[in-house]
């Protein structure tokens, strides 16, 4: 069973600096991996999707990676703004079932 | 930009009541999804729904759930005789099918279930 940690739990950050969210999983027969941004009370919405085939997606500020051999994924989100303060969610899609599984998130602060 | 609805917003409901949450997915997408997530825990897959049935679904989504697409645009999720435990908010998502690929899932904003 597909198991997703998501590392660290919890980040509060000043403005402006460079951060790494990551995201682990156990089984490395995924097909795509998936990150959310999650608003309080609000639904998801999709930051980038990384198919199995590839190694990396790039968004404006933001860049994931992916391992699939190290089952580790990485979000990358440059120069800070207290407008990205909001939950970060991975779920991977495991080749078998195609049943998403997400992580517990990491939620971020980032203060003026 | 299309986007993924959800109805309604928050529904509060007495232990044992049926509910009805609907959803409108994205016009031109073709797989359709449940996700619930309970205050505090993760999002959580209940079932995904492709060509007029189900494809697949979870532990959670048991006898007392059901699915169904009764028009060309809407998608909704029955809970035939609701618990406490199934206070949750709960998400519809849908994406486009495009072949040897999977496309990106939109999720709506989601419906508030309290069950007293």
């Amino acid at each position: 069973k597909q198991e997703v940690t998501q590392i660290p739990a919890a980040l509060s950050v000043p403005e402006g600096e460079n951060l790494v969210l990551n995201c682990s999983f156990t089984d490395s027969a995924i097909y795509n991996l998936q990150w959310f941004r999650q608003d309080p009370g609000k639904g998801l919405t999709s930051l980038l999707l990384i198919q199995s085939s590839q190694r990396e997606q790039t968004s404006g500020r933001l860049n994931a990676s992916l391992d699939k051999s190290s089952g580790r994924s990485t979000l990358y989100i440059a120069a800070s703004q207290p407008g990205d303060s909001a939950t970060y969610l991975c779920a991977v899609v495991s080749g078998g079932s195609y049943i998403p599984t997400f992580g517990r998130g990491t939620s971020l602060i980032v203060h003026p | 930009e299309p986007e993924v609805t959800q109805t309604p917003s928050h529904q509060v409901t007495q232990m044992g009541q049926e509910v009805i949450l609907r959803c409108v997915p994205i016009s031109n997408h073709l797989y359709f999804y449940w996700y619930r997530q309970i205050l505090g825990q993760k999002v959580e897959f209940l079932v995904s729904f492709y060509n007029n049935e189900i494809s697949e679904k979870s532990e959670i989504f048991d006898d007392q759930f059901s699915v169904e697409r009764p028009d060309g645009s809407n998608f909704t999720l029955k809970i035939r005789s609701t618990k406490l435990e199934d206070s949750a908010m709960y998400f519809c998502a849908s994406r486009n099918l495009e072949t040897g690929r999977w496309e990106t899932q939109y999720f709506g904003p989601g419906t508030r279930l309290l069950v007293l």
